[in-house]
């Protein structure tokens, strides 16, 4: 059984500062990985997709890694912004999609 | 292009109840999921769809049912709703199952918060 891990829980920093979010999953058998933001409220929105042959993804100051041999990915956001603030998902895809519990950012102005 | 509805948003249930939370997508696509997200947890599936007349329990099916006669639609059903079925449940769709072996993800509707006292 699939079990996706998150750490830390919760992050704090001031505005400017780049933010490092950790995702772990223990089955390296999957199509694909995601990071997902969820605002307070409202749905998931995908942020950005790493197909499992891939090592990266970027999206403007959004950058993913993934190392699926050791079943770690990594989001990197640069220069940290209030409007970051959001609890962010990572899940991993077999024939489901599984889940993360989420790091829960908040960018201090 | 709505994407994914869902409706109510909020609802309060007494023990015993039943309800139906409403899903609809308007981007043709085959596969639906609903997913159930408690505080500080993440999200679990219960039950998912390939297509119309098609469905399937996920990892927490216990105390819901679902139907799949359209397209667009895929409710979810609550017959006798527990404390323990407190959460909030957000409906999803996507092109290929699973988000895809390939670029696709999943599109996520609002939620609903769903409270059993």
């Amino acid at each position: 059984k699939q079990e996706v891990t998150q750490i830390p829980a919760a992050l704090s920093v001031p505005e400017g500062e780049n933010l490092v979010l950790n995702c772990s999953f223990t089955d390296s058998a999957i199509y694909n990985l995601q990071w997902f933001r969820q605002d307070p409220g409202k749905g998931l929105t995908s942020l950005l997709l790493i197909q499992s042959s891939q090592r990266e993804q970027t999206s403007g100051r959004l950058n993913a890694s993934l190392d699926k041999s050791s079943g770690r990915s990594t989001l990197y956001i640069a220069a940290s912004q209030p409007g970051d603030s959001a609890t962010y998902l990572c899940a991993v895809t077999d024939y489901k999609l599984s889940f993360g519990a989420g790091t829960t950012v908040t960018v201090r102005a | 292009n709505a994407g994914v509805t869902q409706t109510p948003k909020f609802r309060i249930l007494k023990i015993g109840q039943s309800m139906t939370l409403q899903c609809a997508q308007d981007m043709n696509h085959n596969y639906m999921y609903w997913y159930r997200q408690d505080p500080g947890m993440g999200l679990k599936l219960i039950y998912y769809s390939v297509g119309a007349g098609i469905t399937d329990k996920g990892e927490v099916p216990n105390g819901y049912n679902v139907s799949r006669s359209t397209t667009e639609d895929f409710p979810l059903r609550l017959e006798l709703a527990a404390p323990s079925q407190t959460s909030v449940y957000f409906c999803a769709s996507s092109p290929t199952l699973g988000g895809g072996a390939g670029t696709d993800t999943q599109y996520f509707g609002p939620g609903t918060r769903l409270t059993v006292l």
